[in-house]
């Protein structure tokens, strides 16, 4: 089965609405981390923001936040007020127990209409 | 916020010749690092994760003979492609980490093309 799971390959909204971009999880440790990051055109990776699998309230990171439902093990982000910079991949990852490898998904394409 | 460089940004090689790709940590100790392959419209794939001073640690299907990786310094880790092919034309990315760190710190990113 594969770890993590991004169904959406494409998504479009119009510039100042708010998207959520769907990721699910599947692992049996407890303690696991979870992280979005943003890939623009460039190629690099940005860090966006992190959930701990024992964190009680849902992570925020100025215009993100993440939608954590652990009984249902998702981990949606949601941009508020879309900018057309926003336009990018954008994956999910994954850290499982002590360990730092990340498994990443597939990716959303997120494009953002004027 | 900690900067990670990675060079050469591009490179082009010839069949047959070996490509060497530097990952520094410019303002930080990087205990750990990682190295990741993406294709085209694909997603990031680790490849190996280097612990500075030790060997290192390959993910399965990764011939540690072609991608040899040496983390000789916290600052410094490197992946030379030996022998390449025009198959292992690829964006590779590394990330580095400090200790007690949950975040992972990404470099720009080498463009390898194989002809």
């Amino acid at each position: 089965a594969q770890k993590i799971t991004q169904t959406q390959p494409g998504m479009f909204v119009q510039e100042k609405e708010a998207v959520t971009l769907d990721c699910t999880y599947d692992t049996s440790d407890p303690s696991y981390g979870l992280f979005w990051y943003k890939q623009p055109s460039s190629g690099e990776m940005i860090f966006l923001i992190y959930q701990g699998s024992y964190d009680q309230q849902n992570a925020t990171e100025g215009r993100y936040s993440l939608n954590f439902q652990k009984a249902r093990k998702s981990a949606n982000l949601v941009i508020s007020a879309s900018q057309l910079g926003d336009s990018a991949m954008y994956f999910c990852a994954m850290r499982e127990g002590s360990n730092y490898k990340l498994t990443f998904g597939k990716g959303t394409l997120l494009t953002v209409n004027p | 916020g900690a900067v990670v460089s990675q060079h050469p940004s591009r490179v082009i090689c010839k069949s047959g010749t070996s490509v060497k790709i530097e990952c520094r940590s410019l303002d930080f100790q990087a205990t750990t690092m990682f190295w990741y392959r993406q294709f085209p419209k694909q997603s990031l794939m680790l490849m190996a994760t280097s612990n500075e001073g030790s060997k290192a640690t390959y993910e399965q299907g990764v011939e540690k003979d072609k991608f040899l990786i040496n983390h000789a310094s916290l600052t410094l880790s490197t992946l030379t492609v030996t022998s390449a092919h025009p198959e292992d034309s690829s964006f590779y990315i590394c990330s580095a980490k400090s200790g007690g760190s949950n975040e992972q710190f990404f470099g720009p990113g080498t463009r390898l093309t194989v002809l």
